[in-house]
């Protein structure tokens, strides 16, 4: 298993502000994901983090509004940016172990943008 | 595109009485299909990986099987613990190695 610290759990933010999101890992993981989970939704990738290099994101999700650092192999973290109201959900920080095909999860990060 | 649909959104059981969650899958190939359990405020929690049709997974009070087209999550003598979100997810043998999740389905056991 993984042990995965998430940071903040919870906050309410202003439109216009931006709010980074803290992933730190007990141990070093090769893959590291964020997703969203809006209410009713499946969970969505935002992005894939690197270590060493740029975020690979998917289809919808642009670095400039969703900014991701990857200083290290047991950290990272997920900026939204610019928010506004429909930014609010859920983020998962998600972390997969070389040769262990399953996710492991983050607590969550509830943000709501009023 | 791979799809992944779980029925029913909803589900509400009595104490003790059995059911099953029911997730339809569209993959071009079938790498794996995981089902995990999400509780209010917490991130999804792992419970099973099945690969092959005809695979079969326990845990407790639920098993996972695995057909060419669908994957059942029957629950036995459900207790109100066992309430959550279950999701579904499938990964598929080529190209992208991002797993396709499905919107769930909640819960609820009444005692």
């Amino acid at each position: 298993s993984a042990v995965i610290s998430q940071k903040p759990s919870r906050d309410i933010c202003q439109r216009g502000t931006s709010l980074t999101i803290q992933c730190q890992v007990d141990s070093q993981v090769t893959m590291m994901f964020w997703y969203r989970q809006q209410p009713g939704q499946s969970l969505t990738l935002i992005a894939t983090a690197n270590q060493g290099s740029e975020a690979t994101y998917e289809s919808g999700f642009v670095i400039d509004k969703f900014p991701i650092s990857r200083p290290n192999l047991t950290f990272s973290t997920l900026t939204v940016s610019n928010m506004s109201p429909e930014d609010s959900s859920i983020y998962l920080c998600s972390v997969e172990r070389q040769g262990i095909e399953k996710l492991f999860f983050g607590s969550g990060t509830q943000l709501s943008v009023l | 595109e791979d799809q992944v649909t779980q029925s029913p959104e909803a589900l509400r059981l009595q104490e003790g009485e059995s059911s099953s969650l029911n997730c339809s899958y569209t993959v071009s190939g079938l790498r794996g299909l995981f089902w995990y359990r999400q509780d209010p405020g917490k991130g999804p929690e792992f419970l099973f990986t099945l690969y092959s049709a005809g695979e079969e997974k326990e845990k407790e009070r639920l098993k996972a099987t695995l057909t060419k087209k669908e994957s059942f999550l029957h629950i036995t003598a459900p207790k109100p613990e066992d309430s959550a979100t279950y999701l579904c997810a499938v990964r598929a043998s080529g190209g992208s190695y991002i797993p396709t999740f499905g919107r769930g389905t909640s819960l609820i056991v009444h005692p």
